[in-house]
């Protein structure tokens, strides 16, 4: 059973539009969420990441809403630009162990 | 700032081979990890170490091996490789080992088995 879902394998937006990518989880003792940023050709970096005792974190154009209670969380990518274009991949973990569990990842098109 | 560095950036195989990926980080990290990525897919846990010659096995152990010889090197083997077979490695470390920590990870061996 998969741990983390990623509900969309391709997202296209415009320039300066929202991009919304959606993660759900299904183990309720997780709780440190990073999602992290891969380019074409490169590993994947860490981009954002959030605790489950908050419920949003913001870095610049980059916002996590997470939903505990739910067991889902998204990222929000403000005013897009062609540059963030790359997969992007939801991960989850928890505190006791060295695991960390990764969605399969959504690549995010941003049209000029 | 440090660097992870695998070799090769590229490996064709033969059906049968075995096969061996070298994983360097100079950033003192304890834990050392492989990933393989196939295409469309997430990163899927081969092994882990969290300390030299330590091992863990990942989700996806069967049909590779592993070595942590030092510290800062962190080998991967695949023992027979597969027809028709391609993905990439990758190989990630972290500071302490817990799931917490940020991974930093190289760009990638890109397997492919003729």
């Amino acid at each position: 059973q998969q741990q983390v879902r990623q509900s969309s394998q391709s997202l296209t937006v415009w320039e300066g539009e929202t991009a919304i990518l959606n993660c759900s989880y299904e183990n309720s003792a997780f709780d440190y969420f990073p999602w992290y940023q891969q380019f074409p050709g490169e590993g994947p970096a860490l981009l954002i990441a959030i605790r489950s005792v908050s419920d949003k974190k913001e870095d610049g154009r980059f916002t996590i809403f997470f939903n505990k209670r739910e067991k889902n969380l998204s990222l929000h990518i403000k005013d897009s630009q062609p540059g963030d274009s790359a997969t992007y991949f939801c991960a989850a973990s928890e505190n006791s162990n060295n695991r960390i569990f990764f969605g399969d990842g959504t690549q995010l098109v941003v049209k000029p | 700032g440090g660097i992870i560095t695998q070799t090769p950036k590229f490996l064709i195989g033969q059906e049968g081979q075995k096969l061996t990926l070298k994983c360097q980080q100079n950033f003192n990290h304890d834990t050392m990890y492989w990933y393989r990525q196939d295409s469309g897919k997430g990163l899927r846990l081969i092994y882990y170490s969290i300390t030299e010659n330590d091992l863990q096995k990942g989700d996806l152990s069967e049909g590779y091996d592993a070595s942590r010889e030092k510290k800062s090197s962190f080998s991967l083997t695949v023992t027979s490789a597969q027809k028709n077979e391609m993905a990439v490695f990758l190989c990630a470390s972290s500071i302490v080992g817990g799931s917490n920590e940020r991974l930093f990870f190289g760009h990638g061996t890109k397997l492919s088995v003729l």
